[in-house]
Formats: C-alpha cells, sequence, structure tokens
C-alpha cells in the first residue's frame, strides 16, 4: 500500500524566511496530493493540492511543486509570519480512495 | 454549506469500558473517513465508508469498528477500551465518487481520555 514520508518533524525559521517541507510516496499510482495545516486546537484545513498533471502550483506565499518520475512533492512557505506557525501534513490519495498521511511537520516561525 | 460536525467534543472512559463516536458530513458528501492522531504518530487511518458499507480499512485491531447510515452520518466504537486508545479522534468527509482525487474535510475532532 502507499507509504507516505515527510521531512523534517521540526522546521523553525525567522519571520520573513522560507520555509520548505519534503515528502515522498511509493505508490506510483497516486496523483493527487493535497497539504493540511493544523493549528494548535483545531481541526486540518487543507491549505493547497496538486494533481499529477502539474508540476507546480502557487497561492500567494504558498505553493507546491511536484516531481512524478522522482515521487517527490514539496510545500514552500516564502515570507513566513508567525501566523504560519503550525503542523503542517502531506498526503497521497492511494489511487483509489484512501488517504496517506505523512507524520506531519511543526513549524515555527520567530518573530 | 455546513462543516463536518462530531459529538461528542470531548469524553472521560475507563479501561474496558466502550464508546462510540459521531460524525455528521458536509451535505451530499459520501464518504466518511476516520482517524486517529495522537502527539507522535500523526494521523493513522482507520477506515473510510461510502454507502453504507466499509471500503477501506487500516491497520487497527477489530475493537476498532464502524458503521455509517443512509444519511451518511457515521458512527466509530470502540470497545474494551484501553489506556492506549487515549487519543483525538477526527472523521474527515469527501465526495468519495471520483477515484484519486478526493478531497477530505475534517470535524473537529472527539478528544477520548482513558483512565
Amino acid at each position: 500500500g502507499e507509504n507516505v514520508e515527510q521531512h523534517p518533524s521540526t522546521l523553525s525559521v525567522q519571520e520573513g524566511d522560507s520555509a520548505v517541507i519534503k515528502c515522498t510516496y511509493s505508490d506510483s499510482a497516486s496523483n493527487y496530493f493535497p497539504w493540511y495545516k493544523q493549528e494548535l486546537g483545531k481541526r486540518p484545513q487543507l491549505i493547497i493540492d496538486i494533481r499529477s498533471n502539474v508540476g507546480e502550483k502557487k497561492d500567494q506565499r504558498i505553493a507546491v511543486t511536484l516531481n512524478k518520475t522522482a515521487k517527490h512533492f514539496s510545500l514552500h512557505i516564502t515570507e513566513t509570519q508567525p501566523e504560519d506557525s503550525a503542523v503542517y501534513f502531506c498526503a497521497a490519495i492511494d489511487g483509489g480512495f484512501k488517504t496517506i498521511f505523512g507524520a506531519g511537520t511543526r513549524l515555527f516561525v520567530k518573530a | 454549506k455546513a462543516g463536518v460536525t462530531q459529538t461528542p467534543r470531548y469524553l472521560i472512559k475507563t479501561r474496558g469500558q466502550q464508546v462510540t463516536l459521531s460524525c455528521s458530513p458536509i451535505s451530499g458528501h459520501r464518504s466518511v473517513s476516520w482517524y486517529q492522531q495522537t502527539p507522535g504518530q500523526g494521523l493513522q487511518f482507520l477506515f473510510e465508508y461510502f454507502s453504507e458499507t466499509q471500503r477501506n480499512k487500516g491497520n487497527f485491531p477489530g475493537r476498532f469498528s464502524g458503521r455509517q447510515f443512509s444519511n451518511s452520518r457515521s458512527e466509530m466504537n470502540v470497545s474494551t477500551l484501553e489506556l492506549g486508545d487515549s487519543a483525538l479522534y477526527l472523521c474527515a468527509s469527501s465526495p468519495g465518487v471520483v477515484a484519486g482525487e478526493d478531497t477530505q474535510y475534517f470535524g473537529p475532532g472527539t478528544r477520548l481520555t482513558v483512565l
């Protein structure tokens, strides 16, 4: 079955710097890769997603890239702000209806 | 549309008891998935229901079970509770129709504490 690995587990950046979170997946049938942000005490919320027919997608300060050949996808946050501090989860859909999540990255943005 | 709702939000039980959690999906969504979230383990997939049938299953023991009703509402049951079952239980709903690109939306979770 699908397996998703996520790195790093913890990331600390200075406000205004960029943050990059990387994920790899195992199932070549996976074609959809969402990213979720979970603030402390709240539910995970979808922030951006990418499908396999696209190599990159941007939404303001957030971008996601996908390399299907290498089975890698990454989240890039530019000009980080304190409110970006949260846990971020990458995920892959297995070609059916099962979503497999990475272990999460705790991002700290220092003011 | 109203979001995914879960009840109750908090539960305290003792070892050996059983518990039932409820999840109401977004209107029109037919798939409901359940996840266990613990501090060091991320989001562990329990199972997914679609049209009252379990369509996918994770690697949890048989003490964890679920069902889905004709209105797509879902319940999860944990029998013979153990201390290690203490966790945040999240459900997520999705349309469940197009394979390989089903976006999930999460409920607020039920925080279960087993004493």
